[in-house]
């Protein structure tokens, strides 16, 4: 098993739908992290679960939610969203020790497509 | 503020050519952590390579290697007789002892190699 997997690894949806993405890690981690890679741009820190804390930028809209039952799952939750949301969105886990977040493990990533 | 700068965007080279892929970073505090990352067409991020603000030393590993300097506060990478398969997106990023769970990303280099 790979380190890090999610799925599905392509979705097209309308902006009335309501999906979601999901992501595995293998690692033993204890952090675990949504990113949103759009063209162009840096990549952008959506959400981060801990064992501790839940962490977001606040710049991301309501309409991504994220949910982690577990230190091994992670899920982000879409619902009307906009076609500039369209972007590869990439999970990653590390181990946090201390103060500093270690190095990311990421997944192949999802790629959305919103119409 | 921290700040990390990948001033190349694109670097097309021949193979067995050598090619050094250049990063600065900005911050203020003393205690940090540099990273490397390659993101294939396949699209997950690979950590590469981790230093820590203390430890100065360059690094080699088979074809890749990594020059930090704290005086230019830099941490460039370079590739030796460059292959088609390390044609990628190279990321450097800074995460922060104190930072919490944020790490960030330079805007990355895409790198060509042709045949």
């Amino acid at each position: 098993e790979t380190g890090v997997t999610q799925t599905p690894r392509h979705l097209v949806m309308g902006m009335t739908n309501k999906k979601s993405l999901k992501c595995e890690q293998h690692l033993g981690h204890n952090a675990m992290y949504w990113y949103k890679q759009s063209a162009k741009k840096p990549l952008e820190l959506m959400f981060v679960y801990s064992l501790e804390e839940r962490v977001e930028n606040n710049s991301v809209p309501s309409r991504f939610s994220p949910e982690c039952p577990n230190s091994s799952h992670l899920f982000l939750h879409l619902h009307t969203l906009q076609p500039e949301d369209s972007a590869l969105y990439l999970c990653a886990s590390s181990q946090k020790t201390g103060g500093n977040t270690g190095e990311l493990f990421f997944g192949e990533g999802s790629r959305l497509t919103v119409l | 503020a921290q700040k990390v700068t990948q001033a190349q965007t694109e670097i097309s080279v021949v193979e067995k050519e050598d090619v050094t892929l250049d990063c600065v970073y900005e911050t203020r505090d003393t205690t940090y952590y540099l990273f490397w990352y390659k993101q294939p067409p396949s699209g997950e991020l690979v950590f590469l390579i981790r230093r820590n603000s203390f430890d100065e030393q360059n690094e080699i590993s088979g074809r890749y290697s990594w020059n930090f300097q704290k005086s230019t506060s830099s941490f460039n990478f370079t590739i030796t007789a460059s292959q088609v398969v390390d044609s990628a997106v190279y990321f450097c990023a800074l995460s922060l002892n104190t930072g919490g769970f944020k790490t960030i990303f330079g805007a990355g280099t895409r790198l060509f190699v042709k045949a």
